[in-house]
């Protein structure tokens, strides 16, 4: 079955223990990417990558780390967790179609940082 | 960074009744799609459109683009307890990676 797997599904740490939410896909997709959601906020989009060692910032991106060692698998690092990163957390492939083409969603990661 | 409004944030309707939410932006686009995410799921990808003035439907749902791409609206005909969610749209800039999403619009259905 083609999905993009998150994990874990939900966190609660505390202010300033390093982790990581981990995700993968299935469907050989080219392009990943990171959002978090946040009421009233929509989804705004964190890091992306359009292909193997290829990543840029998204709109929110300060206080994330990404990777994207392998085509399947794009890794959320958060160095040092705040409780303003506190939120909900999705994932999402789709191939790389030069800006365009349906986005594949994880089930998502709630995170909260004390 | 891009702007992109989304009207209403909340619509509250009764079963059978029709829904619109719309989508502008500050810029001309290069596409837009629209999603819907159910309470407590992910966002699911309901359609893209391409072209200037573009219209197309999903049994009930009307999608429209605007003549001069910078709008975008979706219709729902005689709604159904199965439409609750928050439907989104997502817009991307001519020569821009980055996909810009709404803030929602979240419906709710009467019985």
């Amino acid at each position: 079955e083609a999905q993009v797997t998150q994990n874990p599904r939900y966190l609660i740490t505390v202010t300033g223990k390093k982790l990581t939410v981990t995700c993968s896909q299935n469907m050989n997709h080219e392009y990943m990417s990171w959002y978090r959601q946040d009421p009233g906020l929509g989804l705004r989009q964190i890091y992306y990558s359009m292909n193997v060692e290829v990543t840029d910032k998204g709109d929110v991106p300060e206080g994330y780390k990404v990777s994207r060692k392998e085509k399947r698998n794009f890794p959320l690092i958060l160095e040092s967790p705040s409780p303003n990163q506190t939120s909900l957390y999705f994932c999402a492939s789709r191939p790389y179609l030069s800006g365009s083409g349906p986005q594949h969603f994880g089930d998502g990661t709630r995170l909260s940082i004390l | 960074g891009q702007q992109v409004m989304q009207i209403p944030q909340y619509q509250h309707v009764q079963e059978g009744e029709d829904f619109t939410t719309y989508c502008n932006s500050s810029t001309t686009l290069s596409n837009i799609q629209w999603y819907k995410q159910r309470p407590g799921g992910h966002p699911v990808f309901l359609i893209q459109l391409v072209k200037s003035g573009e219209v197309k439907k999903q049994k009930r749902l009307t999608f429209q683009f605007g003549e001069a791409k910078k709008n975008s609206s979706l219709h729902i005909t005689a709604t159904q307890t199965t439409d609750v969610g928050t439907y989104f749209c997502a817009v991307t800039n001519f020569g821009n990676e980055k996909l810009t999403f709404g803030t929602g619009t979240r419906l709710t259905i009467i019985p």
